[in-house]
């Protein structure tokens, strides 16, 4: 079946560190792939998606391209700031599935000053 | 920005109890979900509807659960004879289309199960 692999949390930087957070996912066909932010107290905001090979999306400093040969949709940014402070959700969305969002674990990350 | 709304934010319950949680999407949205996520766990889909009828539900969604558009703007989330397990953050989302549309989330409802 579809899944997300996200890597394992939590995540410690320094304010201005670079950001990785990787991604792999398992789907049939060309899923689309998101990345969503859950800041405490709140619900989940999209953070960028990309919804075919090769796309990048950005948003906010954040990035992610979508890389069908290695199945992977890692997010990343140059500097972290102490407002980057959150989990993080890599979730996909398979064709023909009811347009139903399968979510990784979530990676908390805490950004220092 | 128009957002998803849900009430209430938080919502304690005895177990064996009936509850509702309630939903407003954003206004020229079709598609609808409800997700879970219980503590420390993946957020995990349970059902999604357009058309004023379910279009997929997950294995989670027993004969417990209902979801049911009521009127032109709420969309809630029934659980029947609520269990100890069923405490979790719901979340409701709504989007304009499916696959590549993003979907729009609410801040959730916290249900706590005695």
């Amino acid at each position: 079946g579809n899944s997300v692999t996200q890597m394992e949390g939590p995540v410690t930087l320094s304010e201005e560190a670079f950001l990785t957070i990787n991604c792999t996912y398992t789907a049939t066909g060309y899923p689309s792939l998101f990345w969503y932010v859950q800041y405490p107290g709140e619900g989940l905001q999209l953070l960028l998606k990309a919804t075919k090979a090769d796309d990048k999306g950005s948003n906010k400093g954040f990035e992610a391209t979508y890389r069908k040969e290695t199945t992977s949709f890692h997010l990343e940014k140059g500097s972290v700031q102490v407002s980057d402070s959150a989990v993080y959700f890599c979730a996909l969305s398979a064709y023909n599935q009811g347009g139903k969002l399968i979510f990784g674990q979530g990676t908390e990350l805490s950004v220092k000053p | 920005e128009p957002e998803v709304t849900q009430t209430p934010s938080h919502q304690v319950t005895q177990m064996g109890q009936e509850v509702i949680l309630r939903c407003v999407p954003i206004s020229n949205h079709l598609y609808f979900y409800w997700y879970r996520q219980i503590l420390g766990q993946k957020v995990e889909f349970l059902v999604s509807f357009y058309n004023n009828e379910i279009s997929e539900k997950s294995e989670i969604f027993d004969d417990q659960f209902s979801v049911e558009r009521p009127d032109g703007s709420n969309f809630t989330l029934k659980i029947r004879s609520t269990k100890l397990e069923d405490s979790a953050m719901y979340f409701c989302a709504s989007s304009v289309g499916q696959g590549s549309q993003p979907q729009h989330f609410g801040d959730g409802t916290r249900l706590s199960i005695l």
